[in-house]
């Protein structure tokens, strides 16, 4: 049972444009929302969050906007940079779960053109 | 500010060999400790959690344990190898508070022959 989902595996995008990543969810009990970055051969590095109570949180280039009643979350990257190239994770946890456990997507893979 | 050590970085075992992965955290106290896989080309699966030492709880079951001796050591460990065990291992800390992001070590890439 995938409870988060991001359905595009890769994304290629122009430096300077927009950069949009999608994610769906299914637990109607998640209310905190993240977004991680990974590099090759390395961890991922924390972006963004946002929890349930909002819809939208902003932090310099990166934004992410909650729909509850869609249960989709996205992250907009503007403007878009080589260095952003990587893999985009998103995660959600539910504020009851033990351990304050999240449960990852599977990944878009971003590649920003120069 | 909070540092996460993960060790070695790179790992290459034959088949029924044990294993022992070591992440320890700096700069906090009583963090909750993770331990994760990514196969190749899929996302994140959690393998272990522990909130406080001795007390692991375990996501999957599987051919791996794990073990918080210290408040901030969380140890993975296997007594026999399996080739399906090769993957990306990361350990990860957070502060067990709400609304808080999960931070991650460099990773372990293990290779089983």
């Amino acid at each position: 049972d995938q409870q988060v989902k991001q359905n595009s595996p890769s994304l290629s995008v122009q430096e300077g444009r927009i950069s949009i990543l999608n994610c769906d969810y299914t637990n109607s009990m998640f209310d905190y929302f993240l977004w991680y970055k990974k590099y090759p051969a390395e961890g991922p590095t924390f972006l963004i969050s946002i929890s349930s109570i909002k819809d939208k949180n902003e932090d310099g280039r990166f934004t992410v906007f909650l729909n509850k009643s869609a249960k989709h979350l996205s992250l907009h990257i503007v403007p878009s940079q080589p260095g952003d190239s990587a893999v985009y994770f998103c995660a959600a946890s539910a504020r009851e779960t033990s351990g304050s456990r999240l449960t990852f997507g599977e990944g878009t893979q971003l590649t920003v053109n120069p | 500010s909070q540092t996460i050590h993960q060790w070695p970085a790179t790992l290459v075992q034959p088949v029924g060999s044990p294993l022992s992965l070591e992440c320890t955290v700096e700069g906090t106290s009583n963090p909750n400790l993770y331990w994760y896989r990514q196969a190749a080309g899929r996302g994140l699966q959690l393998l272990f959690y522990s909130v406080g030492i001795g007390q692991i709880s375990s996501e999957v079951p599987q051919n791996l344990s794990a073990s918080r001796p210290q408040d901030r050591q969380f140890i993975l460990s296997s007594k026999k190898l399996l080739l399906s065990d090769s993957g990306f291992y990361l350990c990860a800390w957070s502060t067990g508070r709400q609304l808080q992001p999960q931070h991650f070590g460099d990773g372990t890439r293990l290779s089983i022959l």
